[in-house]
């Protein structure tokens, strides 16, 4: 059982907009920021989101992360079909003293 | 251009040893910490350790604090994971990833380091 808690799956028709959640606690989510990875299938995970809503270069502008609290979202608007993936929210958590992973999420395009 | 280069797939049997490793190349190796990562067989991702090579230091997460063994060799800037005895739950894909940010906070926030980039992966089957 993962320490972030992601909902196992997401879906919608190319266009939409989609968001996925990754809750969290007070040692983790709520005092640090939340990073998000996305895998494509047979493939390694590539860095998506980081300091909860910076995109690294060459990720579009549909992908957009936030944070409230011990909750954070992914949301990716102007769904395509190249976007089918895993996506993984991450966190320090301070109990641990290590990162945390969610238990991923898999985004079925329609 | 940043990157980590694994060690290729490995067939094994239970009991033995094994060390896979990871390269890096067009950064400098001693200033960023390496983390491995397990992703078991249709399942998520797990942070087993960290090293900094810059001076060995090494975290592991309790899940694999004595089951595994994290090392690094700063002069061919490489990265190993190590197993003494393998078991078939040993049996998964595992990454290695640079760490990169400045962990600082702010505003009683602090920066999760992120994992950029990211090996390209080495399967470990452990099977009789």
């Amino acid at each position: 059982q993962s320490v972030l808690t992601q909902p196992p799956s997401a879906s919608g028709t190319p266009g939409q907009r989609v968001t996925i959640s990754c809750s969290g606690s007070s040692s983790n989510i709520g005092s640090n920021t939340v990073n998000w990875y996305q895998q494509l299938p047979g493939t390694a995970p590539i860095l998506l989101i980081y300091n909860n809503n910076q995109r690294p270069s060459g990720v579009p502008d549909r992908f957009s992360g936030s944070k409230s609290g011990t909750s954070a979202s992914l949301a990716i608007s102007g769904l395509q079909s190249e976007d089918e993936a895993d996506f993984y929210c991450a966190a320090w958590d301070d109990s641990l003293n290590g990162p945390v992973f969610g238990g991923g999420t898999k985004l079925t395009v329609l | 251009e940043v990157q980590l280069v694994q060690s290729g797939a490995e067939v094994m049997k239970p009991g033995h040893s094994l060390r896979i490793s990871c390269k890096g190349s067009g950064y400098s190796f001693t200033r960023h910490w390496i983390a491995w990562v397990r992703q078991m067989p249709g399942k998520g991702l797990e942070w087993m350790g960290s090293i900094y090579p810059g001076d060995s230091d090494t975290r592991y997460s309790p899940s694999f604090q004595g089951q595994v063994t994290i090392s690094a060799d700063e002069s061919i800037s490489t990265a190993y994971l190590q197993w003494s005895s393998l078991k078939a739950s040993d049996t998964a894909m595992y990454y290695c990833a640079r760490l990169e940010g400045m962990g600082y906070c702010t505003g009683g926030e602090c920066s999760t380091k992120w994992f950029d980039p990211w090996g390209q992966g080495t399967l470990v089957t452990v099977s009789s």
